[in-house]
């Protein structure tokens, strides 16, 4: 098992500039989110998932648009990066099932820079 | 939005000391409480999932421990290493499909 992967690790924009930030999991865990890290805010969350064709708001969500077409798949877009979006970005997967309590698997990250 | 606290912000210790973290939160529409051990440059992972009011778990020298009523949860850690430097997540789970995280405790162990 892979786990949950990220792709790009690292990745330049210039303000206005869109992008798609890759996630990918194969445990056939229902459960996706999205999380940002910045220094002195812990992680974030800017949109879950509970499953294919339903996403959600989380804390953050603006500026970012979510889908999920596939269990394994929940791809972040920015639709037009500003210099606030510069973060390290995490996705993360988990079990619905009640003795899992939503335990979450976090993948490597994407560094994010928006100049 | 739920309210987790965690304290201290950070941490030094010298290598050899003993040392605890606490972590708040709400106490009313309690799930779980997880902790995570998050090295720099890497991603979270799962200490503990801690679910019972009085509940105690350990792994190795790292121990929690969880008290529902109240709405808090410790960390301990026996005769840190510099290998335990790092930072210690507590998120709270009130029964929906998020978790709410705390800011951390970063821990720095000086050989």
């Amino acid at each position: 098992n892979a786990g949950v992967t990220q792709t790009p690790k690292f990745q330049v924009l210039k303000t206005g500039q869109s992008m798609t930030l890759q996630c990918a999991q194969d445990m056939n865990h229902e459960y996706m989110s999205w999380y940002r890290q910045d220094p002195g805010m812990g992680l974030r969350l800017i949109h879950y998932s509970v499953g294919a064709g339903i996403t959600d708001q989380g804390e953050v969500p603006n500026g970012y648009n979510v889908s999920r077409s596939t269990t394994e798949d929940f791809p972040l877009r920015l639709l037009s990066a500003a210099p606030s979006q510069t973060s390290v970005y995490f996705c993360a997967s988990s079990s619905q099932l009640a003795g899992d309590y939503n335990e979450q698997f976090f993948g490597p990250g994407t560094r994010l820079t928006v100049l | 939005i739920l309210n987790v606290e965690q304290s201290p912000q950070s941490l030094h210790v010298q290598e050899g000391d003993s040392t605890n973290f606490t972590c708040s939160f709400p106490s009313s529409n309690f799930y779980a409480l997880h902790w995570y051990r998050w090295e720099t440059a890497k991603s979270p992972e799962a200490l503990f999932v801690m679910t019972l009011n009085g509940d105690e778990k350990k792994k190795g020298r790292i121990s929690a421990t969880l008290n529902t009523k109240e709405g808090y949860s410790y960390l301990y850690i026996k005769g840190s290493q510099p290998e335990d430097s790092a930072t210690y997540l507590c998120a709270f789970n009130s029964g929906y499909s998020t978790l709410t995280f705390g800011k951390g405790t970063m821990l720095l162990v000086s050989p």
